[in-house]
């Protein structure tokens, strides 16, 4: 079974700082797919980014990016230039496509942007 | 567009009622997700579809059934619930299952059963 990681339950940020949120997970399987959802007080779940496992190359959408090192099993993300919007609970979340694209989450981060 | 629809966005209810949660995408996707979201807790799967079938049941208990009408609705139906099943109910989408398949979610259901 797939295990998903979040060793930071909160963390803040000053605007316009750079902060970076862990992951790690274990698995047996080769191809997978990793994720960095957030979750504002609205609760509405949104995609920030995301891996292949496949591809060594680190995804990146914007001001955010990872850091995906997949022999340490470990997945970062990176928020540059943070902004108060920015401010919700991060998920990091697996998906085994080869299991009905099951999905198994972390416990989440809590980021608390400050003006 | 990656809306996903669902209603209602609150509901109350008591043990015996009988309820339904309702989900909606017109994406084309054809795998539909259901998962449970207890308070300060990441979500859980609970059910997957995929073109109408269902393809994951993970060990949900039989007051929750799940309905897929047609490729674009998903349907939650309770039943005798208990207290313990208060929390915030998800529906995500995919194009389909297998690789490269980003899920997007709903706004959620928030349930509170008395």
């Amino acid at each position: 079974a797939q295990t998903v990681t979040q060793s930071q339950p909160e963390m803040s940020v000053q605007e316009a700082e750079t902060v970076t949120l862990s992951c790690t997970y274990d698995t047996s399987e080769s191809n997978y797919y990793l994720f960095w959802y957030k979750q504002p007080p609205s609760r509405q779940m949104i995609l920030v980014i995301r891996q292949e496992a496949y591809k060594q190359q680190n995804a990146t959408e914007n001001r955010f990016s990872v850091n995906f090192q997949k022999a340490a099993k470990s997945f970062s993300l990176k928020i540059s230039d943070s902004q108060l919007g920015d401010t919700a609970m991060y998920f990091c979340a697996f998906m085994n496509p080869s299991n009905n694209n099951d999905m198994r989450f972390g416990a989440g981060t809590r980021l608390t942007v400050k003006p | 567009d990656t809306e996903v629809t669902q209603t209602p966005k609150h509901l109350v209810m008591g043990m015996t009622n009988k309820k339904s949660l309702k989900c909606e995408q017109h994406m084309g996707h054809r795998a539909m997700y259901w998962y449970k979201q207890k308070a300060k807790k990441p979500p859980e799967l609970m059910f997957v579809y995929s073109y109408e079938k269902l393809s994951i049941n993970e060990s949900v208990p039989s007051r929750f059934s799940p309905e897929c009408p047609n490729s674009s609705l998903l349907n939650l139906h309770l039943h005798a619930l208990q207290p313990e099943d208060s929390a915030l109910y998800l529906c995500a989408s995919s194009p389909g299952l297998g690789s490269q398949e980003t899920q997007y979610f709903g706004p959620g259901t928030r349930l509170l059963v008395l």
